[in-house]
């Protein structure tokens, strides 16, 4: 059974960093994209990019690039979004998705992980 | 980048009615289109990919059509666990972009 597997709810400080991970089982992890979707309380999702476990190749959204860092340990089959100096406006649940090729709809999703950036 | 304009923003519908949501690219995609269902407080499900191709273990009541750059999602039948907010995502290149969701109630 396909799996992606979110780490858990995190509640941090502006200013602070932050990394999360989405681990993926079930499956040839290297031979699929990770892509990451931010959904802000009450909006709707955004796409921030997306990783190729097999080359560790990184594709950012415009909107996020600079902002995050995606990355992968294909050893351990787990993706990675991580923040260097958090902002409020950071709060928001993040979803890792996997897709076959670049150009794929997301088939399998993480459960999803709380970040709560508040002072 | 090409934007996707969703619309409805939302909708109610009664049990058995036909409910049909469109999404709009700003350019051509092909057919590199595919449609989500976000269940309240659930993570995104695919419904269908390549425009109109229902992904495995997706009720039938469930189509989708491109016409151009417009697409649609249409159920045919609605039913209360269809309840839900939907969302439109284009993935010929990136970034694979999002429209902004149609909440479905009944």
């Amino acid at each position: 059974e396909v799996q992606l597997v979110q780490s858990g709810a995190e509640l941090k400080k502006p200013g602070e960093s932050l990394k999360i991970s989405c681990n993926g089982s079930g499956y040839t992890f290297p031979y699929f994209w990770i892509a990451w979707v931010r959904q802000v309380p009450g909006k709707g999702l955004e796409w921030m990019g997306m990783i190729y476990p097999g080359d560790s190749g990184t594709t950012y959204s415009p909107s996020f690039q600079g902002q995050v860092t995606i990355s992968v340990d294909k050893s351990i089959n787990t993706a990675y979004l991580q923040w260097r100096s958090l902002k409020a406006s950071d709060t928001a649940m993040y979803y890792c998705a996997r897709h076959l090729k670049s150009d794929a709809a997301h088939d399998y999703w993480g459960q999803g992980t709380l970040v709560t950036v508040s002072s | 980048d090409i934007q996707m304009t969703q619309s409805p923003s939302s909708l109610s519908a009664s049990v058995g009615e036909r409910v049909t949501i469109t999404c709009r690219a700003s350019q051509g995609i092909s057919n590199y289109l595919a449609w989500y269902q976000q269940r309240p407080g659930k993570a995104p499900k695919l419904l269908i990919y390549e425009a109109s191709t229902l992904q495995s273990g997706v009720p039938s009541r469930f189509g989708g059509r491109r016409s151009g750059t417009d697409f649609t999602l249409t159920i045919s039948s609605l039913q209360p666990e269809d309840v839900a907010t939907y969302y439109c995502q284009k993935y010929d290149s990136a970034p694979l972009t999002f429209g902004g969701g149609t909440k479905v109630e009944i």
